[in-house]
């Protein structure tokens, strides 16, 4: 089983669809959760970074950890063609150890 | 602020030869940089973690004759690739950590090296 596990899509979602990106992950010591998106040849930028369980918003993101189902969401409202990109989930441990991205997750929005 | 620049963005290369990426942090010092490649589709796999001053530390099954990285200075580390060879070819992408001690979970990205030997 890996480590970190992301369906790699290919997500088409029409321009103004709520998208709904997932990751599930195996190693209970990780405590920090982020989410990264990554447009074609382009390096990865942050867009969310959450502790623990619990919910974070950002505009039209809101990030969801369930620690106890090892289950993380990136939720995108009102998506735009820009959003097309590459997304990354990412975790790693109390000091950042074990630092791991997941697979990512290529998701379009048709205009 | 916290950008991190590469050089060069693309580079091509005869099988055999030598080629150097640089990352840069531009705004920041960076104690601490990472080279990670990502093949086709795939996710970032952390090659080594870059500590100015002293060796790298690389991760398993990362040959660090081949893959040689230079830390020389707080806001530049260059990663190596010797005797390149085709199964090579990658996206190299680098980032650093901002201040003296740095959470992995604040690393800044560069935008990445695309390295194609012929």
């Amino acid at each position: 089983q890996k480590e970190v596990e992301q369906d790699p899509g290919p997500l088409s979602v029409p321009e103004g669809a709520i998208v709904s990106l997932n990751c599930t992950y195996s190693n209970s010591a990780f405590q920090y959760f982020m989410w990264y998106r990554q447009y074609s040849r382009k390096g990865p930028e942050l867009l969310m970074y959450t502790y623990s369980s619990g919910n974070k918003e950002d505009g039209r993101f809101t990030a969801q950890v369930d620690k106890s189902s090892k289950y993380i969401s990136l939720f995108i409202r009102d998506s735009q063609p820009s959003d097309s990109a590459t997304y990354l989930c990412a975790m790693s441990g109390d000091y950042g150890q074990n630092f791991v991205f997941g697979p990512g997750t290529r998701l379009s929005v048709l205009p | 602020g916290a950008v991190v620049s590469q050089h060069p963005s693309r580079v091509i290369c005869k099988s055999g030869t030598s080629v150097k990426i640089e990352c840069r942090s531009l705004d920041f010092q960076a104690t601490t940089m990472f080279w990670y490649r990502q093949f086709p589709k795939q996710s970032l796999m952390l090659m080594a973690t870059s500590n100015e001053g002293s060796k790298a530390t690389y991760e398993q099954g990362v040959e660090k004759d081949k893959f040689l990285i230079n830390h020389a200075s707080l806001t530049l580390s260059t990663l190596t690739v010797t005797s390149a060879h085709p199964e090579d070819s990658s996206f190299y992408i680098c980032s650093a950590l901002p201040g003296l001690a740095g959470s992995y979970n604040e690393q800044f990205f560069g935008p990445g090296t695309r390295l194609t030997v012929l």
